[in-house]
C-alpha cells in the first residue's frame, strides 16, 4: 500500500537514448511534482501538475516532457539523454496546490547515463 | 526570490547529545517553512512544518523547530540524538500562495556516533 511509487528504481542507459520514469500515488491527491536531486544532493523542482494541468514548468531542457494521464499518475519522459541528466528523480504529491501542504515523496529513481 | 541557507553541510554528534541543525531563509514575504529528512536510498519524509500560529513546532521522532521572524531562522533541534537519527536533513520554504513549489536548502548530513 505504498503511497507514492516510482518505476523503475534504478535506470542505467546510454547517452542519446530515450527513457521514461513512471509515478503513481494512491493518496487521492490533486497535485503532483517532479524534483531532481543532483550528485551533491541538491533538490530542485522541475514540474508540477494539478488535476492533470501543468502549473509549474521550471527552466529545464525541452528534452524533458512530463505527462499526466490522470491525477494519480505523473510520468517523466526524457529524450536524447545526456551525461548531465544523471541524478535521482523524485516524484511527490500533495492534497492540492496550496503551498502549506506537506508533500509526500516517492522513493526516487536513480538515473545513470553512460 | 526565495532562498534557503543551511549552515554546516555536515554535523557530527555523539549519541545522547543535543542536535542543532541551522536554517536561515530569505523571502520577500513570510514563507511557509519545512524540515524534511532523507534516509539513505529513500525518499524525503516530513519532520515538521510551520505555516501560522505557534512559532515553536513539534514534529516526529522528538524533533522541534522554532520560527524566528526577526532572525529569519528556522533551526531544527532534538534534545538527545539517537543512532537512528543519522540521515540527510533538508530545510525548505514555500511562498504562501497556491501553485508554488518547495525551495530546498543544500542539506545537512547528520552523523551520530556511539
Amino acid at each position: 500500500d505504498t503511497a507514492v511509487s516510482q518505476t523503475p528504481k534504478y535506470l542505467v542507459t546510454q547517452m542519446g537514448n530515450d527513457k521514461s520514469i513512471k509515478c503513481e500515488q494512491n493518496l487521492g491527491h490533486d497535485t503532483m511534482y517532479w524534483y531532481k536531486q543532483d550528485s551533491k544532493k541538491f533538490l530542485k523542482i522541475m514540474f508540477s501538475y494539478n488535476n492533470k494541468e501543468l502549473i509549474i514548468n521550471e527552466t529545464v531542457p525541452n528534452r524533458f516532457s512530463p505527462k499526466s494521464p490522470d491525477k494519480a499518475h505523473l510520468n517523466l519522459h526524457i529524450n536524447s539523454l545526456e551525461l548531465g541528466d544523471s541524478a535521482v528523480y523524485f516524484c511527490a504529491s500533495s492534497p492540492n496546490r496550496e503551498s502549506y501542504n506537506e508533500q509526500f515523496f516517492g522513493p526516487g529513481t536513480r538515473l545513470t547515463v553512460l | 526570490a526565495q532562498s534557503v541557507t543551511q549552515l554546516g553541510s555536515h554535523v557530527s554528534v555523539s549519541e545522547g547529545a543535543l542536535v542543532l541543525l541551522r536554517c536561515n531563509y530569505s523571502s520577500s514575504v513570510p514563507p511557509y517553512l519545512f524540515w524534511y529528512v532523507q534516509y539513505p536510498n529513500q525518499g524525503l519524509q516530513l519532520l515538521l512544518k510551520y505555516t501560522t500560529g505557534a512559532t515553536l513546532v513539534k514534529g516526529i521522532n522528538g524533533f522541534e523547530a522554532e520560527f524566528k521572524k526577526s532572525e529569519t531562522s528556522f533551526h531544527l533541534t532534538k534534545p538527545s540524538a539517537h543512532m537512528s537519527d543519522a540521515a540527510e536533513y533538508f530545510c525548505a520554504v514555500n511562498l504562501p500562495q497556491a501553485g508554488t513549489a518547495l525551495i530546498f536548502g543544500k542539506g545537512t548530513t547528520l552523523s551520530v556516533s556511539s
